[in-house]
């Protein structure tokens, strides 16, 4: 299985709805990530969890608030997001980068996010 | 600051050949990336260079100058599938990825 499975494909939300997404990988990689990507945009990324534990935090607005609740499931809890939010956003994961090995990134296929 | 520069968009033939080049300035280089994405799609891992010279996978060749900042993807006998945007990424000191804008790369018949 070399899949990274993100749910929902998509999700419209009003800026006082409170929503999840969630993403799933059973390739035993132990870092996830989660990326925001506009239109023609490069990815940005938003978070890395290494072995469970937030590493990084891109200096995200609070109303994103990320959880990894095991090795396979990462999820991000949106509140109170704004119109400038719509975005897609990218779950990957690969192994914990050390060195100068590959560890390239695999990708879900995103959530399309439209905040109204 | 950290920088790296790809075209904004080139168009080719199917059939022919094209080079996309990707040009950086970051804080130290660990390797570098290349991933195609399709429109709509998340990106998929093309290539990998950390040391100097050229990969071939296929119809796809990437190559890496470190001394120069500088990288090109290579592809070849073009099919229309082809038609996506190609990134550049490269990986610091600090292990984190640096992405280009992307390169929309559009195949004509």
């Amino acid at each position: 299985d070399t899949e990274v499975t993100q749910t929902p494909k998509h999700l419209v939300m009003g800026m006082t709805n409170k929503k999840s997404l969630k993403c799933e990988q059973h390739m035993g990689h132990r870092a996830m990530y989660w990326y925001k990507q506009k239109a023609k945009k490069p990815p940005e990324l938003m978070f890395v969890y290494s072995y469970e534990k937030l590493s990084i935090n891109e200096s995200v607005p609070s109303r994103f608030s990320p959880e990894c609740p095991n090795s396979s499931l990462l999820n991000l809890h949106l509140h109170a997001l704004q119109p400038e939010d719509s975005a897609l956003y990218l779950c990957a994961s690969s192994q914990p980068t050390t060195g100068t090995a590959t560890q390239k990134l695999f990708f879900g296929s995103g959530t399309q996010l439209s905040v109204l | 600051g950290q920088n790296i520069d790809q075209p904004t968009e080139m168009t080719a033939t199917e059939g022919a050949i094209v080079q996309i080049n990707c040009t950086y300035q970051t804080s130290g280089f660990n390797g570098l990336f290349w991933y195609q994405q399709h429109a709509g799609e998340a990106p998929t891992f093309l290539s990998y260079n950390v040391l100097d010279g050229l990969e071939e996978k296929g119809r796809f060749s990437s190559f890496l100058s470190r001394s120069k900042g500088y990288s090109y993807l290579l592809l070849k006998e073009l099919q229309m599938k082809d038609s996506a945007s190609y990134l550049c990424a490269v990986r610091d000191s600090n292990y984190q990825l640096i992405w280009g804008a992307g390169t929309k790369l559009i195949i004509k018949p």
